[in-house]
This record gives structure tokens, C-alpha cells and sequence, in this order.
């Protein structure tokens, strides 16, 4: 079955302690990227990845850090969370270039920070 | 930049009617891709249907429909014989084919609520 990988589905950490969400995909997908969502914003871009080795920053990308060492994963880092990166967060991946491509979302995760 | 605005922050209508929700969009740009998706409370991102600028043609999927109009930058979505199910946060977004980040520019969502 096609998916979108994504853990933890829910953390609440404390403010300043590094956390990293996984994210995967078995589709052979070049693009993925992040996302977060906040009440009254709808989504924002955090970071993209348009294949191994190459990524690059979206709308909000203060506060996060991301690699792309293997086409299937793409991990978000917060290397110290604040407050602010309390969020709900998705990760989405597609095939790269052609039109019509169909996006693959993970299922969200919960992050709180306290 | 691009825009995407949903200016109806929550409606409610009773099952079995039909119910729109509006979008509009801000490009200067011919070629794009709009979509409409749907988040349950499971939170779940869910494509309920998607349209190529290029193509005059309204999209359908069986109850959903929408109404394109390209010159006035606007998408709305037709939601026939509402059901309970439908109930949902509900999306508009635009994709920028010229744009190589392909990243979704997102409106702030319509809250739906189908009351029994």
C-alpha cells in the first residue's frame, strides 16, 4: 500500500530539548517537503526536498532543519524547540516534474512543546 | 506572492442539501493547479478533487463538483446531497506549475458542519 510515514503521531516535550519527526515514503518519491498547520493559517511550507541531497527552505523554515540522506526518508529536526513550533505537522511527497501528480500526505503529527 | 483566501470560516447546513464553499486565489501566473481538501477530525489530508487551469471544464467526482472561473480567480466547491460524513475542516489550495519548489499555497480553511 502507498503511504506517507510519519512519527511520533503525537510529543509533547519541553522547551529546548532536540526532537527529530520521521517521516517515510514507499514510493520511490523525489519531492517531499514539510509542512505545519496552525489555526486561521491553513498550511505553511517548512522545507523542501526535491531528492537526495538537495533541499531547500519554504515559507517558515526558522527553528527547523531537515536531510535527505535516502530517497525514502525525510526527517524534521528542531534542533531546540520553542513554544511557537507548537504545531500540527505534516509530511507529503509526490512524484517529481510531471503535471497531475497525485500528493501523498502522512497522517500528521502532534507536536506540543511546553 | 500567491494567495489563496477562504473568506467563510464555518458553515452548517442540514443533510441531504447543497452547500459551496468559496475560494479565490491571487497569481499572475497560466498555469496552475487548484484543489479542494478535505481534513476530518481524524486530521487526515484528503484530496476530494483537483483542477488544471488550462482546462475550461469544471472537475466532478460524483457529489463534488466546482465552479472555475479563471478570469475572476475564483474555485468554489459544490458539495451535493450533504452527508453526515462530509462534515469536515475543508481546504482550497494552488499549485504554481512554473514554480520548482511545487509547493501548495494553502487557504485558512472552511470549517463544514452537515447537521442531522
Amino acid at each position: 500500500e502507498a503511504q506517507v510515514t510519519q512519527n511520533p503521531r503525537y510529543l509533547i516535550t519541553v522547551t529546548g530539548k532536540k526532537l527529530t519527526v520521521t517521516c517515510s515514503q514507499n514510493m520511490n518519491h523525489e519531492y517531499m517537503s514539510w509542512y505545519r498547520q496552525d489555526p486561521g493559517l491553513g498550511l505553511r511550507q517548512i522545507y523542501y526536498s526535491m531528492n537526495v541531497e538537495v533541499t531547500d527552505k519554504g515559507d517558515v523554515p526558522e527553528g527547523y532543519k531537515v536531510s535527505r540522506k535516502e530517497k525514502r526518508n525525510f526527517p524534521l529536526i528542531l534542533e531546540s524547540p520553542s513554544p511557537n513550533q507548537t504545531s500540527l505537522y505534516f509530511c507529503a511527497s509526490s512524484l517529481f516534474g510531471s503535471s497531475g501528480n497525485t500528493i501523498y500526505f502522512g497522517e500528521g503529527s502532534w507536536l506540543t512543546v511546553v | 506572492a500567491q494567495t489563496v483566501t477562504q473568506s467563510q470560516p464555518e458553515m452548517s447546513v442540514q443533510e441531504a442539501e447543497t452547500v459551496t464553499l468559496s475560494c479565490t486565489y491571487d497569481t499572475s501566473e497560466n498555469n496552475y493547479y487548484l484543489f479542494w481538501y478535505k481534513q476530518p477530525p481524524s486530521r487526515q489530508m484528503i484530496l476530494v478533487i483537483r483542477q488544471e487551469a488550462y482546462k475550461q471544464q469544471n472537475a466532478t467526482e460524483n457529489r463534488f463538483s466546482v465552479n472555475f472561473q479563471k478570469a475572476a480567480k475564483s474555485f468554489s466547491l459544490k458539495i451535493s446531497d450533504s452527508q453526515l460524513g462530509d462534515t469536515a475542516m475543508y481546504f482550497c489550495a494552488f499549485m504554481d506549475l512554473q514554480d520548482s519548489n511545487y509547493q501548495l499555497i494553502w487557504g485558512a480553511g472552511t470549517k463544514l458542519i452537515i447537521k442531522p
